[in-house]
């Protein structure tokens, strides 16, 4: 079946210009993350949503950042003012149900191929 | 505070040696750890998991992990590798209280010579 798909797969873009990144998760995925991976380094949790719960925004950088998840799925990530410093690989993860601890755990994320931003 | 740190940025071997990847933890709780496997072009997908059952986790593609509590250690191993294993590995560390504390690691990028 499908994965976990995002658009655009690049993006180059000017500073100060606001983009807007999206991610469709697998059907019937109840959780979605984002997350950011620049160069040589590791991914970086930046929002969660699970369900109709309150998203967990704490790793967003800055308030540049937003995200949202309409009707509990597609999500789109918004970065506004953009800088040459959010210039990164966004990455994209579902996954399909609650684990025992009160949040999916990490085994039955399914990520997508990512969207590379590059900010001139 | 929970870290993980992947000892080396680049790992070289050639085809059907040994191959070593190493991730050291730190976490104040019983970790949950993985290893993540991210091919050109393609999403992140998991190798295996160590959740406090058995000590040494068995994988996909003939990798396995071996978890040393007294060196904070998951190390990443494989008997032989394949031309088809060149990617770069991630090493994760979770503590279970959170989405927002599942911590990668910065990444190895695993080489295959012919």
């Amino acid at each position: 079946g499908a994965g976990v798909s995002q658009s655009p797969s690049n993006k180059v873009t000017e500073k100060g210009k606001d983009v807007e990144l999206r991610c469709d998760p697998i059907s019937g995925h109840t959780a979605l993350y984002w997350y950011r991976q620049s160069l040589g380094q590791g991914l970086e949790f930046l929002i969660y949503f699970q369900g109709n719960s309150a998203p967990d925004k704490s790793g967003l950088p800055s308030d540049r950042f937003s995200a949202e998840r309409t009707g509990g799925s597609v999500s789109t990530l918004t970065i506004q003012r953009t800088q040459q410093e959010d210039s990164a690989v966004y990455l994209c993860a579902s996954s399909p149900l609650v684990g025992d601890r009160g949040y999916p755990s990490t085994d039955t994320q399914y990520f997508g191929p990512g969207t590379r931003l590059t900010v001139l | 505070a929970q870290s993980v740190t992947q000892l080396d940025s680049h790992v070289s071997v050639s085809e059907g040696t040994p191959v070593l990847l190493r991730c050291n933890y730190s976490s104040s709780y019983s970790p949950s750890l993985f290893w993540y496997v991210q091919h050109p072009n393609k999403g992140l997908q998991l190798l295996l998991k160590y959740t406090s059952a058995a000590t040494l986790v068995k994988g996909i593609n003939g990798f396995e992990a071996e978890f040393k509590k007294s060196e904070t250690s998951f190390h990443l191993t494989k008997p032989s590798a394949h031309m088809s294993d060149a990617a770069e590995y991630f090493c994760v560390v979770s503590d279970g209280s959170s989405a927002s504390k599942i911590i990668f690691g910065s990444g190895t990028r695993l080489s295959i010579r012919p």
